[in-house]
């Protein structure tokens, strides 16, 4: 696609449920991003994958939270069991290679909440 | 470890006046520094980047950033804001050799009439 595509748009889950948000990005991205965007707190760095290098997933505030990259390309990001302070729009981006050479490219976001 | 502090979580100027928006960050290495846009209900998209070489960085739409070393700052500024120019600014880092980029909380930017 012409962007980085995110799904679903919307999900509304239950305490306790787990849930999976998917990240299409820009074909070619070598580098790709997830963010957390809650408000007040602005863009909390989550995981950064770059081509086949293990990723570094600094960010993850727990291990709640997991993320994976098939064939470098796809991304999923997995949070288990829930909880209300997980609600927030989760953020991909990707770009062409390291910050140095490129933008970021954000999609639109996946707005979670957590009931 | 890098960080970025934006001073104002909201700001506030009159259409015409210029626009500033601090940011100033913290890196171990050699930054590279950004300043993302978010306008209502969009993405963010990129407004100026400084990765090498001039200090003074021009973006879109009339903005500029100049890195400025000793003040570890990257203040965007913009000499007459427009109606156009409201949304929410991030200014965020990246130190060489670790591609983590790292964001601050925002400044929303309101312009008045």
């Amino acid at each position: 696609g012409a962007g980085v595509s995110q799904s679903p748009s919307n999900k509304v889950t239950e305490k306790g449920k787990d849930v999976e948000l998917r990240c299409d990005p820009i074909s070619g991205h070598t580098a790709l991003y997830w963010y957390r965007q809650s408000l007040g707190q602005g863009l909390e760095f989550l995981i950064y994958f770059q081509g086949n290098s293990a990723p570094d997933k600094s960010g993850l505030p727990s291990d709640r939270f997991s993320a994976e990259r098939t064939g470098g390309s796809v991304s999923t990001l997995t949070i288990q069991r829930t909880q209300q302070e997980d609600s927030a729009v989760y953020l991909c981006a990707s770009s062409l290679n390291g910050p140095d050479t490129g933008e970021l490219f954000f999609g639109e976001g996946s707005r979670l909440t957590v009931l | 470890a890098q960080s970025v502090t934006q001073l104002g979580s909201h700001v506030s100027v009159s259409e015409g006046a210029l626009v500033l928006l601090r940011c100033n960050y913290s890196s171990s290495v050699p930054p590279y520094l950004f300043w993302y846009v978010q306008y209502p209900n969009q993405g963010l998209q990129l407004l100026l980047k400084y990765t090498t070489g001039a200090t003074l960085v021009k973006g879109i739409n009339g903005f500029e950033a100049e890195f400025k070393k000793s003040e570890t700052s990257f203040h965007l500024t913009k000499p007459s804001a427009h109606m156009s120019d409201a949304a929410e600014y991030f200014c965020a880092v990246s130190g060489r050799g670790d591609d983590k980029i790292i964001f601050g909380k925002g400044t929303r930017l309101h312009i008045l009439p």
